[in-house]
């Protein structure tokens, strides 16, 4: 069981450029949430997803969109990278209230 | 919505000493009140959680307390090391709605 995967681990990139950001689980959950981390502020849901093909807000979803067209995977998109979204991003994926959280992704935007 | 506070946001102890990491919250329907520890580097790991049905719940060196009435609870942990080095969120959960609302964090010092 490798849980929840993140690719890629660490991306630069330029501003106005687009990027997705994988996250995969193998436990069979049926919810899958998106959170960003910056200093001082805590974990910020940015979308999450109560089941294949669904999504919804977050607390912060503005300049991203999401998707989850398989239940083992779930998708975030910057289509245009802004640097204010230079951040640590976490994937988690429950099944109740337990949320089991990836190893995030550090993206980098110039 | 739900709004979580915690305290204080870093905290230094000696080595052997407890530490206790305090969270408010304000959605007196939340029933559910986990806590996760993150390492340098790596994302958070659920170390203990607490229903509201619950006063206390311990594992081992680590109990979490909660007082609906005044909406907080707090993480103790026992006899510390310096492996309990890192930073804690609690959490709260928004009833029915499988969605949970951290705290700023806490990073914990635990020195030699």
């Amino acid at each position: 069981n490798a849980g929840v995967t993140q690719t890629p681990k660490f991306r630069v990139l330029k501003t106005g450029q687009s990027m997705t950001l994988l996250c995969a689980q193998d436990m069979n959950h049926e919810y899958m949430y998106w959170y960003r981390q910056d200093p001082g502020m805590g974990l910020r849901l940015i979308h999450y997803s109560v089941g294949e093909g669904t999504t919804a807000k977050g607390e912060v979803p503005d300049g991203y969109n999401v998707s989850r067209l398989k239940k083992q995977n779930f998708l975030l998109g910057l289509e245009s990278a802004a640097p204010s979204q230079t951040s640590v991003y976490f994937c988690a994926s429950s099944s109740h209230e337990t949320q089991y959280f990836g190893p995030g992704t550090r993206l980098l935007v110039l | 919505g739900e709004n979580v506070e915690q305290h204080p946001s870093t905290l230094s102890v000696q080595e052997g000493d407890s530490a206790v990491i305090k969270c408010t919250y304000s959605d007196s329907a939340s029933n559910y009140f986990p806590w996760y520890k993150q390492e340098l580097g790596k994302g958070p790991q659920l170390i203990i959680d607490i229903r509201s049905n619950v006063g206390e719940k311990k594992d081992q060196r680590i109990a979490v307390t909660l007082n609906k009435t005044a909406k907080h609870f707090s993480l103790h942990i026992t006899e510390t090391q310096p492996e309990d080095s890192a930073v804690y969120f609690c959490a709260a959960s928004i009833s029915g709605a499988q969605k949970l609302v951290f705290g700023q964090g806490t990073r914990l010092t635990i020195n030699p």
